[in-house]
């Protein structure tokens, strides 16, 4: 089956601290994703990997950095938290390009304080 | 990028159909229409993939007109447990034109 995982569901951190979000597939997909959830807004895309040490912004990078040092692993960095980063973070990973199916993790809420 | 625009909430009853439409009037002509269902406290699962005309799965239709501005997810025969929030996406080469939409947060009552 299928799996996404990440590698907290719930995070509570202080302004200022690095944060470091994991999300690990076990599907070899090529693409990875981060995306942010909040009420109202949806899902928006933070960034994406289409390869090993590949990485492209997507619509709110800011304040954030990825690593995809491994096919399997995709980590979102938080160098400096603010209490606006507070939210749901989704990963997501994708098949090559043939196919957009998209499977998602479970989701860490992270609370910035 | 293809900006998607979906009704805010529907509400409806067990055993009817139930029909989401999704306005996508930049799409590019490589990209495809995909459709997700969201449950509380869990991430998006995918439903259903489409580039044009009709795609059905053992779960839902779509319907993509030829001009492929909007795309229509009907779901036939809903059941309480298809409450959930739907999102409309359209998806580029690489994921670099995925976009979600707002959701439609749909309601169904016994």
């Amino acid at each position: 089956d299928v799996k996404v995982t990440q590698s907290s569901r719930y995070l509570v951190k202080r302004t200022g601290e690095k944060v470091f979000l994991e999300c690990v597939q076990d599907m070899d997909h090529e693409n990875m994703f981060w995306y942010r959830q909040d009420p109202g807004l949806g899902l928006r895309l933070i960034y994406f990997s289409y390869d090993v040490k590949m990485k492209e912004k997507g619509d709110i990078p800011e304040g954030y950095s990825v690593s995809r040092e491994k096919k399997e692993r995709f980590s979102l960095i938080l160098e400096s938290a603010s209490t606006n980063q507070t939210s749901m973070y989704l990963c997501a990973s994708m098949p090559g390009a043939s196919s957009y199916e998209q499977y998602f993790g479970p989701g860490t809420r992270l609370t910035v304080t | 990028l293809a900006k998607t625009t979906q009704p805010i909430s529907m509400d409806s009853y067990e055993g009817q159909e139930v029909n989401i439409t999704c306005s996508h009037n930049n799409i590019a002509t490589n990209d495809y229409i995909t459709w997700y269902q969201q449950f509380p406290s869990q991430g998006p699962r995918f439903i259903i993939q489409g580039y044009k005309t009709k795609v059905t799965n053992e779960v839902a239709s779509l319907f993509i007109p030829a001009d492929r501005k909007s795309s229509t997810l009907s779901l036939p025969r809903v059941s309480l447990s298809d409450t959930a929030v739907y999102y409309c996406l359209v998806a580029g080469e690489y994921g670099n034109k995925l976009v979600f939409g707002a959701g439609t947060i749909l309601r169904v009552k016994s």
